[in-house]
């Protein structure tokens, strides 16, 4: 398997614009998460997906952020409208409810809202 | 908010000696993890130690884990240069959804 895989690996836009992040999971695996990054924050957990349904989105800031999973190999993490504070690297990451709980990450998308 | 939380936030070491970066966290786990980051790259999981277990080996790396103290520790022994990268620990909140909360990580630097 070649892991998690997101794209674009890097995203400049200007504010304002929309912005949509793509991820594939491992396949089999039935748990995705939503990660951002910053220097400020850290690591913070935005939302996670339990075989396609999100359970649990409290870490998504604003209204401007959502996030679909339409079936079990695609997730996508949509900002509209993009704002210069939203620049982080977002991962992505995927496990198998059940298992030992090792969580694989991708590579992430950074995004840079000018 | 950040469950885990590591001391130090920074570390720099020669090669050779070991480096050992400490976690706390707040609420009841089923587990405890920790992850490595290499500049620019994704996390990668290292080892996973149970709320059971007092510690665990792998390779360089030995994890302990005190319940009592909410506490667990990342030892790497015999550092080398290309263990410089940023060391996270997470925990699930005692979940069993996956989901992970990543404390602010410590940054290990290892000199030739």
């Amino acid at each position: 398997d070649a892991g998690v895989i997101q794209s674009p690996r890097h995203e400049v836009t200007e504010m304002g614009q929309e912005v949509t992040l793509r991820c594939k999971p491992i396949s089999g695996h039935n748990s995705l998460f939503w990660y951002r990054q910053t220097m400020m924050r850290g690591l913070e957990l935005l939302i996670y997906f339990n075989n396609n349904v999100p359970i649990d989105d409290s870490g998504m800031p604003e209204d401007r952020f959502s996030a679909k999973m339409p079936n079990a190999s695609f997730s996508t993490l949509k900002i509209q409208p993009s704002e210069p504070r939203d620049s982080a690297v977002y991962f992505c990451a995927s496990t198998f409810q059940g298992s030992s709980g090792e969580a694989f990450f991708g590579q992430g998308t950074r995004l840079t809202v000018v | 908010s950040q469950q885990g939380e590591e001391d130090p936030q920074a570390l720099s070491i020669q090669e050779g000696e070991n480096a050992t970066m400490n976690c706390s966290y707040k609420t009841s786990i089923n587990n405890l993890q920790w992850y490595r980051q290499n500049s620019g790259r994704g996390l990668v999981h290292l080892i996973l130690i149970r709320s059971n277990e007092r510690e665990k080996h792998s390779g360089r790396l030995r994890v302990t884990l005190d319940t009592s103290k909410k506490s667990s520790s990342l030892l790497i022994t015999a550092s080398r240069a290309a263990d410089t990268a940023s060391y996270f620990c997470a925990t699930d909140e005692g979940s069993n959804t996956g989901k992970l909360i990543f404390g602010q990580g410590t940054t290990l630097q290892v000199k030739p």
